[in-house]
């Protein structure tokens, strides 16, 4: 039984081009939330998803950033026109309805050069 | 103030020793959480506590619900025991997790 599956591990982007990062939650886990972590900073939650819905995105930034979780496959954080500030590593974190255990993947690392 | 605040924010022990983390929260919370990460790592939880106490291994985590408290205790530390340790609650009204700065914590040998 895999936990959480992030992919890729790390990923390296131009200015201006689109970051894809990927999310399998744990099976029998509907629930997913990413988190950022700027460097030497903390964690900041950026969005909460269901099977197809987006319940919270009030961590989102407003523009080029985007979010599902279709009802098949893995949750996606899409990042449009990378700038280098959205150099960071994005944790997903996955949980049962209902429930505050959360089992954590183990990151995306994005660079954006 | 931050809702929840951990103490220390760096701790450095010789290999062997006892080691406390601290971890005070203002707000209701339904579960406390601790936390692992080293450097360039991922994230790897430790401990979901409630009420009472947990143990796995050296680790120990202890909750008083009533003083909005938490520690997370290693014992007989060891070098690979070096990481950033992170206490994070789920606030009663929330469903999302209120995260403390963490404790920076490195085991000499």
């Amino acid at each position: 039984n895999a936990g959480v599956m992030q992919n890729p591990r790390h990923l390296v982007r131009r200015r201006g081009q689109e970051a894809r990062l990927r999310c399998s939650p744990m099976k029998g886990h509907s629930h997913v939330y990413w988190y950022r972590q700027l460097p030497e900073e903390g964690l900041k939650f950026m969005v909460y998803l269901q099977k197809e819905n987006i319940i919270d995105e009030s961590g989102m930034p407003k523009e080029r950033f985007s979010a599902e979780f279709p009802k098949e496959g893995p949750s996606i954080l899409r990042i449009q026109q990378v700038v280098r500030g959205d150099s960071a590593a994005y944790f997903c974190a996955s949980s049962r309805q209902g429930s505050v255990g959360y089992t954590f993947g183990s990151g995306t690392r994005l660079t954006v050069v | 103030k931050n809702e929840v605040e951990q103490s220390p924010q760096n701790l450095t022990a010789q290999e062997g020793e006892f080691i406390t983390i601290n971890c005070s929260y203002s707000v209701g919370i339904s579960a406390l959480h601790w936390l692992q990460q080293h450097p360039g790592g991922g994230i790897v939880s430790l401990f979901m506590l409630s009420s009472g106490k947990k143990k796995h291994g050296r680790l120990i985590a202890t909750i008083n619900i009533q003083e909005k408290h938490s520690s997370l205790h290693i014992t007989a530390s060891h070098p690979r025991d070096s990481a950033v340790y992170i206490c994070a609650v789920a606030a009663d009204s929330n469903y999302q997790l209120i995260w403390g700065a963490g404790t920076k914590l490195i085991i000499k040998p």
